[in-house]
């Protein structure tokens, strides 16, 4: 099936340092990636839509001047944490659907941020 | 998009087939239910999705009720391997891979 590939799988950064993540599509092209961001023992949320070509779609309460995503090409898509802090250490997901609508959607391995 | 509802654990013996269950009552004629499981500290993995008709692949099965009002994932073998977070989560039509995901049901599999 189709990979989504992120990079790095893990991550240890100093507070107030920036950290990018990046997800990549390996063998499909993405117009639309979605982040997710993950906290021990519970589920998934949805921080934002990455849109190819344009800005991307924040969901409610996550601050896109802290979480920028840039989404360059059809391939690629980056979350950059900006001026990390501990409350940010979690663990980052990025995912991908083809082109073709009401198909299933890919997962990268997930990225998981500690900030000491 | 609707919620589900699906029960916090199960436990399943290994070997049994194992019925996860899923409530989506208000779950509109457009709106796709789609499985997703999540093995500890790794991204969640694709299973099935469906309309109003059963699916079966590789991994499971997917049983819609006549309603839509529920369905049931079911892995007819249940191994150590699939002991994981199971979502089930509905998404509209022209779904672009946005999904938003529930609590799930945390799958046991036990020897």
């Amino acid at each position: 099936g189709a990979v989504v590939s992120q990079h790095p799988s893990w991550v240890i950064c100093k507070s107030g340092t920036s950290v990018k993540i990046e997800c990549r599509s390996l063998d499909f092209q993405a117009t639309t990636m979605f982040w997710y961001r993950q906290f021990p023992k519970q589920s998934l949320m949805l921080m934002a839509t990455s849109n190819e070509g344009s800005k991307a779609t924040y969901e409610q309460g996550v601050e896109k001047d802290k979480f920028l995503i840039n989404h360059a090409s059809l391939t690629l898509s980056t979350l950059t944490v900006t001026s990390a802090h501990p409350e940010d250490s979690s663990f980052y997901i990025c995912s991908a659907q083809g082109q073709i609508l009401n198909t299933e959607a890919f997962f990268g391995q997930g990225t998981r941020l500690t900030v000491v | 998009d609707a919620k589900t509802t699906q029960p916090p654990s199960m436990d399943c013996a290994e070997g049994r087939a194992a019925n996860l269950p899923c409530n989506h009552s208000t779950i509109s004629g457009n709106e796709y239910v789609y499985w997703y499981r999540q093995i500890h500290s790794q991204g969640p993995q694709y299973i099935i999705h469906g309309l109003k008709n059963n699916e079966t692949n590789e991994m499971a099965s997917l049983i819609i009720t006549e309603d839509r009002k529920s369905s049931t994932l079911i892995l007819p073998h249940a191994t150590l391997r699939d002991t994981a977070v199971y979502y089930c989560i509905v998404s509209g039509s022209g779904n672009t891979g946005k999904l938003i995901f529930g609590q799930g049901t945390t799958l046991q599999v036990k020897p």
